[in-house]
């Protein structure tokens, strides 16, 4: 399987950054790392995906070193609304041109007033 | 758009009863997917369908078979419920497929199952 390691939960204030960082050690040529964001009794919502280095959207910066090992959500000025279980992903080649996604347990951020 | 409709939003089964959850995307994407989502587990993927045509086994396939009835619609069936297969269970879509490894998924809302 695609693993991927997280923190399970973080705390933070708001209205500052906050950064969770994932760790896939054995990512592939081919493999990108991806985002969601899940509330309660919701799907999860793609956030943010990269390659390499980093890249900016209107949510969120993803942080992904030159060796791909590890790769960095970054949350600029969180609010209370950004309480949400954030899951990192790697893509896995599982043959014939196929890949496939595989969601690890992912890590619960909880905004505090 | 309505974008992945998932149906029914919630059910409850007694053991060894049949249900088939339905879902269906208006995107016109190409792949498909089955996910169970357990307390402390993440989503574990059942089953999907790369193209209209195809499906194929996931991580827990075991207890569930797909129908890809078109290009819009999913559905996933319980033949005989186990009190295990008792879970929330997220249908997904992607436009990009599983030929990518910049595979983006959009998901519906979810069902939620309780077998007794």
């Amino acid at each position: 399987l695609a693993k991927t390691t997280q923190p399970i939960s973080m705390d933070s204030y708001e209205g500052q950054e906050v950064n969770i960082t994932c760790s896939h050690n054995n990512i592939a040529t081919n493999d990108y790392i991806t985002w969601y964001q899940q509330f309660p009794s919701q799907g999860p919502r793609f956030i943010i995906q990269g390659y390499k280095t980093k890249v900016t959207n209107e949510v969120a910066s993803l942080f992904i070193p030159a060796d791909r090992k590890s790769s960095t959500l970054s949350l600029p000025r969180v609010s209370l609304s950004d309480t949400a279980v954030y899951y990192c992903l790697r893509t896995k080649y599982s043959g014939a041109g196929s890949y496939q996604l595989t969601f690890g347990k992912g890590t619960k951020l909880s905004v505090i007033p | 758009n309505a974008g992945v409709t998932q149906t029914p939003k919630f059910q409850v089964l007694k053991t060894g009863q049949s249900m088939t959850l339905q879902c269906a995307q208006d995107m016109n994407h190409n792949s498909m997917y089955w996910y169970r989502q357990d307390p402390g587990m993440g989503l574990r993927l059942i089953y999907y369908s790369a193209s209209e045509g195809t499906t194929d086994k996931g991580e827990v396939p075991n207890g569930y078979n797909v129908s890809r009835l078109n290009k819009r619609e999913f559905s996933l069936r319980l033949e005989s419920a186990a009190p295990s297969q008792t879970s929330v269970y997220f249908c997904a879509s992607s436009e990009t497929g599983t030929q990518s490894g910049a595979n983006v998924l959009t998901f519906g809302a979810g069902s939620r199952l309780t077998v007794l």
